[in-house]
């Protein structure tokens, strides 16, 4: 069974910094982009941040570019998330997302995660 | 970036209805448009991809179609199951893009 286990959410103050993992399961892991995908309170989905099977290209939104770094460790079977300078608009619930079709650049989401909450207040 | 809009933002509708749900991308994304659909609390679901694919254990009355610029999402037959947000997404290149959803509620 495919599985994705995000962590590493919680409270921080604006400017502050934190980590994002997703341990993943229950498929080849080095086949398949992934991303992460945030949903701020009562509001819609947003795309944050992606990484292409090797970890070797990565892309952001705009929103977060500069202060966001997405990796991944395929002898882990973990993707990251490092987020610096939080702002109080980064508050939502983050999903790890794994790409449909194997080896594909550019993919739908077929597998999400249970989501992590961040919150961003002081 | 491209933009993606939805129509009705929401929409009332009564089980057994058919129920149409329309997607535009403010540029030409071929047929890389999937839908999800989300419940309240919940995680979104993967419905349909390569704009008319249904995933694998999606009940077959939801149907996609569109190429280009225009797509829909058709429910069938609505199911009290079915009453939740749903999304289009296009991934034709990067940065990925998410319409702002429809939320179908009871009439």
């Amino acid at each position: 069974e495919v599985q994705l286990s995000d962590s590493g959410g919680g409270l921080v103050q604006p400017g502050e910094s934190l980590r994002l993992s997703c341990a993943a399961s229950g498929f080849t892991f080095t086949d398949y982009a992934m991303s992460w995908v945030r949903q701020a309170p009562g509001k819609g989905l947003e795309w944050v941040s992606g990484v292409s099977v090797s970890g070797g290209t990565t892309y952001y939104a705009d929103s977060v570019k500069g202060r966001f770094t997405i990796s991944r460790d395929n002898s882990k079977n973990t993707l990251y998330l490092q987020m610096n300078t939080l702002r109080a608009e980064d508050t939502a619930i983050y999903y790890c997302v794994k790409g449909d079709e194997r080896l594909s650049t550019t993919p739908a989401f077929d597998c999400w995660g249970q989501g992590t909450l961040v919150t961003v207040s002081s | 970036a491209i933009r993606m809009t939805q129509s009705p933002s929401s929409l009332s509708a009564s089980t057994g209805d058919r129920v149409t749900i329309t997607c535009r991308a403010s540029q030409h994304i071929s047929n890389y448009l999937a839908w999800y659909q989300q419940k309240p609390g919940k995680v979104p679901k993967l419905l349909i991809h390569t704009a008319s694919v249904l995933q694998s254990g999606v009940p077959s009355r939801f149907s996609g179609s569109g190429s280009g610029t225009d797509f829909t999402l058709t429910i069938s037959s609505l199911q009290s199951e079915d009453f939740a947000t749903y999304y289009c997404q296009h991934y034709s290149t990067y940065p990925i893009t998410f319409g702002p959803g429809t939320k179908v509620d009871v009439k």
